[in-house]
């Protein structure tokens, strides 16, 4: 019953192209998405978020995507640089829950 | 990461001895985590806190406590360790503000042989 699903554990792409990660949830109470990219040997670190209210928010090269109906989030990074290649987790949370639920990660690897 | 720190970073232990982890954090958070990640599981809450003696489990708390006696430090006890509890661990604070998100600290690797 797992509540945060990142269905692909790797995706590989060429410097300079579009990475797209991504994101799908059962729990239709949640209202807030976020993302994290975690480096070997390192704690999570946090990437960016969004709120139910809206369906798109940017921060330089990351994009997240939040269509509501099909319970699925996005992650895009344009251009894709190798310092990008890292865990990324997806996460949601109900408002006034202070609780997060994880996803398992995607394994981003950008090739030179 | 700034504002919170974990000790150990590492810790071989043997089975059925207690350990305890340790979570320092310097930005007077009221929310602490304890999450562990394991391949193929992510990252799972075992126990969080909401304030100074204040605590509740998360989703794999079987076989582990915490306690919060400062606001500052959250303690996690494996009262008896297990292979299965082989596993990184890692803290977290937050203001409670879910589109900030939570502050990691760099994690503790436990082997239990």
């Amino acid at each position: 019953d797992q509540q945060v699903k990142q269905n692909s554990p790797s995706l590989s792409v060429q410097e300079g192209r579009i990475s797209i990660l991504n994101c799908d949830y059962t729990n239709s109470m949640f209202d807030y998405f976020l993302w994290y990219k975690k480096y070997p040997a390192e704690g999570p670190t946090f990437l960016i978020s969004i709120s139910s209210i809206k369906d798109k928010n940017e921060d330089g090269r990351f994009t997240v995507f939040l269509n509501k109906s099909a319970k699925h989030l996005s992650l895009h990074i344009v251009p894709s640089q190798p310092g990008d290649s890292a865990v990324y987790f997806c996460a949601a949370g109900i408002g006034g829950s202070e609780k997060l639920v994880f996803g398992k990660g995607t394994k981003l690897t950008v090739n030179p | 990461d700034a504002g919170i720190t974990q000790s150990p970073r590492h810790k071989v232990t043997e089975t059925g001895t207690p350990v305890t982890l340790r979570c320092h954090q310097t930005e007077n958070h009221r929310y602490m985590y304890w999450y562990r990640q394991d391949p193929g599981h992510g990252l799972r809450l075992i126990h969080y806190s909401y304030g100074v003696k204040d605590t509740d489990k998360g989703e794999v708390s079987d076989g582990y406590s915490v306690s919060r006696s400062k606001t500052e430090d959250f303690l996690l006890t494996l009262e008896s360790a297990t292979s299965s509890q082989t596993s990184v661990y890692f803290c977290a604070i937050s203001t409670g503000l879910l589109d900030y998100g939570y502050t990691f600290g760099s994690g503790t690797r436990l082997t239990v042989v």
